[in-house]
């Protein structure tokens, strides 16, 4: 059975400080890695797809990357507005499967 | 590009009543749709998938006669419950997925529907 575990469950940061989100997962056949944001009361917005071990792709202030085994998200300098739930997802054919997020809290 | 929505936002039903929930790909055609239900603090569970044209998959667990899914076009595909009781009340929501090549392609969330059954 496919897993995947997020941690933090939660993490508070101030305004500036940077950090990584990580995203562990044991699948039978990887086909991609997904990220997501998810603020409150809303569906989760597509960050970034990664495909391979090694692979990095980068937006604004966050970053992800790959290896065999986790995946990391790192938040250089937040801002209070990147302040939401941060979902990962493996994907084999055709389906995801979601870890349980981690809640991010950036105080100015 | 990629935005699906999602109708109505909130609905509030009596139990032993219908709901429909409409999920619409706005600018492309999709796939596959899924049906997925969140619970308060928690991740996405995946319902079903459905392609157009085709009877839905329902994940273990997910009684396919309460929750109808009807997928009509390329982007359009809709979750009807049926029969509504309280322990249905959640957040419903559906993403759409887009892609050229080996899946899993990307999926593209809508907003979401609250359902509430008293």
């Amino acid at each position: 059975e496919d897993q995947v575990t997020q941690s933090p469950e939660a993490l508070r940061l101030q305004e500036g400080e940077s950090s990584s989100l990580n995203c562990s997962y044991t699948v039978s056949g990887l086909r991609g890695l997904f990220w997501y944001r998810q603020d409150p009361g809303k569906g989760p917005e597509f960050l970034f797809t990664l495909y391979s071990a090694g692979e990095e792709k980068e937006k604004e202030r966050l970053k992800a990357t790959l290896t065999k085994k986790e995946s990391f998200l790192h938040i250089t300098a937040p801002k209070p507005e990147d302040s939401a739930t941060y979902l990962c997802a493996v994907g084999t054919y055709g389906k995801l499967t979601f870890g349980q997020g981690t809640i991010l809290t950036v105080h100015p | 590009g990629a935005v699906v929505s999602q109708h109505p936002s909130r609905v509030i039903c009596k139990s032993g009543t219908s709901v429909k929930i409409e999920c619409r790909s706005l600018d492309f055609q999709a796939t596959t749709m899924f049906w997925y239900r969140q619970f308060p603090k928690k991740s996405l569970m995946l319902m079903a998938t459905s392609n157009e044209g085709s009877k839905a998959t329902y994940e273990q667990g997910v009684e396919k006669d309460k929750f109808l899914i009807n997928h009509a076009s390329l982007t359009l595909s809709t979750l009807t419950v049926t029969s509504a009781h309280p322990e249905d009340s959640s957040f419903y929501i559906c993403s759409a997925a887009r892609g050229s090549g080996r899946p899993p392609y990307e999926q593209y969330f809508g907003p979401g529907t609250r359902l509430t059954v008293t």
